[in-house]
């Protein structure tokens, strides 16, 4: 099956500790983002990537780091500098092409709780 | 980007059409409006998306009024599955933050028995 996996569905850390969440898509996309959802609100974006071995800072980038050293791949690490980590993360992939109208996919998304 | 106002809840009959509504007054010409939908604790699902025409899949159908200042989404024959939070998006076909999305608050959809 295609699609975006994020891994673990739920992860508990002590505070100051870093931790670094999955993300894989076997969808040959380019474009992988990863956003944060707080209770009752929407999606911010964290970090993107449209390119192997590039990424760009989203809104809210501080206290977290991405790499991209794979195509599928798209890990994002939760540093103890990031004031309030507790929060639900959803990883997304989109295909790239020259209409650019082509829509985000996500995964089921990873819930981190500082204890 | 442009804004889009939703009603903040719905309720709808199992079998019956959903209809739901999606304001984008400020709309301009180059902007794509998107539906995704998010049931608790899943991730954002996509669901459809156009710019001028009146579009339908094997979800939906999305019908954009001929000024474009608004939309509805239209699940034909909704179900409990259908219960969810339904985001309307505007994006430009090239935007900034790689083509990123902002999602507001939606409308929550209740399909009930």
């Amino acid at each position: 099956d295609g699609g975006i996996t994020q891994s673990p569905k739920y992860l508990f850390r002590k505070e100051g500790q870093n931790v670094t969440l999955s993300c894989e898509q076997n969808l040959n996309h380019d474009a992988m983002y990863w956003y944060r959802q707080d209770p009752g609100q929407g999606l911010r974006l964290i970090y993107y990537s449209q390119i192997v071995n590039d990424f760009q800072k989203g809104d809210i980038a501080e206290g977290y780091s991405v790499s991209r050293e794979k195509k599928e791949s798209f890990p994002l690490t939760v540093t103890s500098a990031q004031k309030n980590p507790t929060a639900f993360y959803l990883c997304a992939s989109r295909r790239q092409d020259a209409n650019s109208n082509q829509p985000q996919h996500f995964g089921d998304g990873t819930r981190l709780s500082i204890l | 980007d442009a804004k889009t106002t939703q009603p903040p809840s719905m309720d709808c009959a199992e079998g019956r059409a959903a209809n739901l509504p999606c304001n984008h007054s400020t709309i301009s010409g180059n902007e794509y409006v998107y539906w995704y939908r998010q049931i608790h604790s899943q991730g954002p699902q996509y669901i459809i998306h156009g710019l001028k025409n009146n579009e339908t899949n094997e979800m939906a159908s999305l019908i954009i009024t001929e000024d474009r200042k608004s939309s509805t989404l239209i699940l034909p024959h909704a179900t409990l599955r259908d219960t969810a939070v339904y985001y309307c998006i505007v994006r430009p076909r090239i935007s900034g933050g790689g083509n990123k999305l902002t999602f507001g608050t939606g409308t929550q959809l209740k399909v009930e028995l």
